[in-house]
């Protein structure tokens, strides 16, 4: 079963407006990590935010915001007042703890692409 | 900039081939993994390195290997390359081996491999 799943595989949004990708996620572990990632045409993975399954509030960076709705199991990146080059693949990522300790590093999502329009 | 370097940026060899992939972590990790994202499977998980040794395995072929060095720069090794195994291969690197839930990795720009 798919621990990670992304619904949109591509968003178009006016510049300026807000933009929300969709994450939920599948684990029994109590203990996860939330990661979003941000990969543009030139392809580098940027870590853009994290949230802990412990978090008692939805993590903020900048222009970036977590929903977090833990009993739904949904992680959704909120982007505020979007810019041109918020174009891009956006991945939502899961790291548990688990038995082998997370030492499977991540398990991603299959990407939402956000065309930002002018 | 992530801090993490790979090289080559590109790479295109045939069929058959070995090449291999370098990776220098941030300074400071200890930790290194390798990320293979293609177009049917994603961003799958192949191995991680920690402080020289072999720490976890995901789906990596038995064509393919890794190794970290003591200067904590690792390499991944493949060999008698196929059309499949055309993607862009990641190196991240994280600070240490606890691989907590909040432990963050942090990319390379990758190696886009290209088998002819």
């Amino acid at each position: 079963a798919q621990k990670i799943t992304q619904t949109q595989p591509g968003m178009f949004v006016q510049e300026k407006e807000a933009v929300t990708l969709d994450c939920t996620y599948d684990t029994s572990d109590p203990s996860y990590g939330l990661f979003w990632y941000k990969q543009p045409s030139s392809g580098e993975m940027i870590f853009l935010i994290y949230q802990g399954s412990y978090d008692q509030q939805n993590a903020t960076e900048g222009r970036y915001s977590l929903n977090f709705q833990k009993a739904r199991k949904s992680a959704n990146l909120v982007i505020s007042a979007s810019q041109l080059g918020d174009s891009a693949m956006y991945f939502c990522a899961m790291r548990e703890n688990g038995e082998k300790g997370g030492a499977d590093g991540l398990t991603f999502g299959k990407g939402t692409h956000l065309i930002i329009q002018p | 900039d992530s801090g993490v370097t790979q090289t080559p940026k590109h790479l295109i060899t045939a069929t058959g081939q070995r090449v291999t992939l370098r990776c220098s972590p941030r300074s400071g990790d200890l930790s290194v993994y390798w990320y293979q994202q293609s177009l049917d499977q994603g961003l799958q998980f192949l191995i991680q390195y920690y402080n020289g040794e072999e720490r976890a395995k995901g789906n990596i072929l038995e064509r393919f290997s890794a190794q970290q060095f003591p200067d904590l720069h690792s390499e991944l090794n493949l060999s008698s390359l196929e059309l499949g195994d055309s993607a862009l291969y990641f190196c991240a690197s994280s600070s240490s081996g606890t691989n907590k839930a909040n432990e963050k990795l942090f990319f390379g720009s990758g190696t886009q491999l290209s088998v002819l």
